[in-house]
């Protein structure tokens, strides 16, 4: 089946730094990937829809200039979380959509902590 | 109210019974629908897609009203493998596919 991986696994910052995550289609081509938030407890959120070639769509509420996406590749799209605070602390998973764009593969997630 | 709602449990059942999970959602538009299996820690990964007709793969069997908006899984025999949050999953915006996630059902399978 299709696999999508992030890197890194998990990540410890401190406050006011900037993280960069990268999500990759590794056996197919994704025009479409998608970022989510998941808080302890509670569902995953979307924050974004990233665009091969073109820019995100970001979900209301979510900070655009705060988490940058850039969907350079076929199969890579990263995720900068900017000036991280405490509160930014939380499981980021990206997904892929399918080639055949009903389906959605998710990465393994990213748990950052800022501190 | 939430575009999606799902019992939170949790639920702890006995290995070897049935158990069954609802989920309702609110925008009659709504196209597809999954669910999703989260363990702890771990990305969500596809159950099962859930059709009109209703579909069972082995143990587990999907229905879905589109009059009532209510979705239903449905796992037969469970096992202690089947422990893990279930998330009822619906796409609201058909085109771009962008999936709105219920906070899911706990389930714990006891021995």
């Amino acid at each position: 089946g299709a696999v999508v991986s992030q890197h890194p696994s998990w990540v410890i910052c401190k406050s006011g730094t900037s993280v960069k995550i990268e999500c990759r289609s590794l056996d197919f081509q994704a025009t479409t990937m998608f970022w989510y938030r998941q808080f302890p407890k509670q569902s995953l959120m979307l924050m974004a829809t990233s665009n091969e070639g073109s820019k995100a769509t970001y979900e209301q509420g979510v900070e655009k200039d705060k988490f940058l996406i850039n969907h350079a590749s076929l199969t890579l799209s990263t995720l900068t979380v900017t000036s991280a605070h405490p509160e930014d602390s939380s499981f980021y998973i990206c997904s892929a959509l399918s080639t055949s764009g009903y389906e959605q593969y998710f990465g393994p997630g990213t748990r950052l902590t800022v501190t | 109210r939430k575009e999606v709602e799902q019992d939170p449990g949790p639920f702890n059942v006995p290995e070897g019974a049935t158990v069954a999970f609802n989920c309702t959602y609110s925008n009659s538009a709504s196209q597809s629908f999954f669910w999703y299996r989260q363990d702890c820690r771990k990305e969500p990964k596809l159950l099962m897609s859930v059709y009109s007709s209703g579909n069972e793969d082995g143990r587990f069997t999907a229905q879905l009203n589109r009059a009532s908006q209510y979705i239903s899984l449905l796992i037969r025999d469970s096992k202690l493998s089947d422990s893990a949050t279930y998330l009822c999953v619906v796409n609201t915006n058909f085109g771009n596919e962008k999936l709105t996630f219920g906070t899911g059902t706990r389930l714990t399978i006891i021995p």
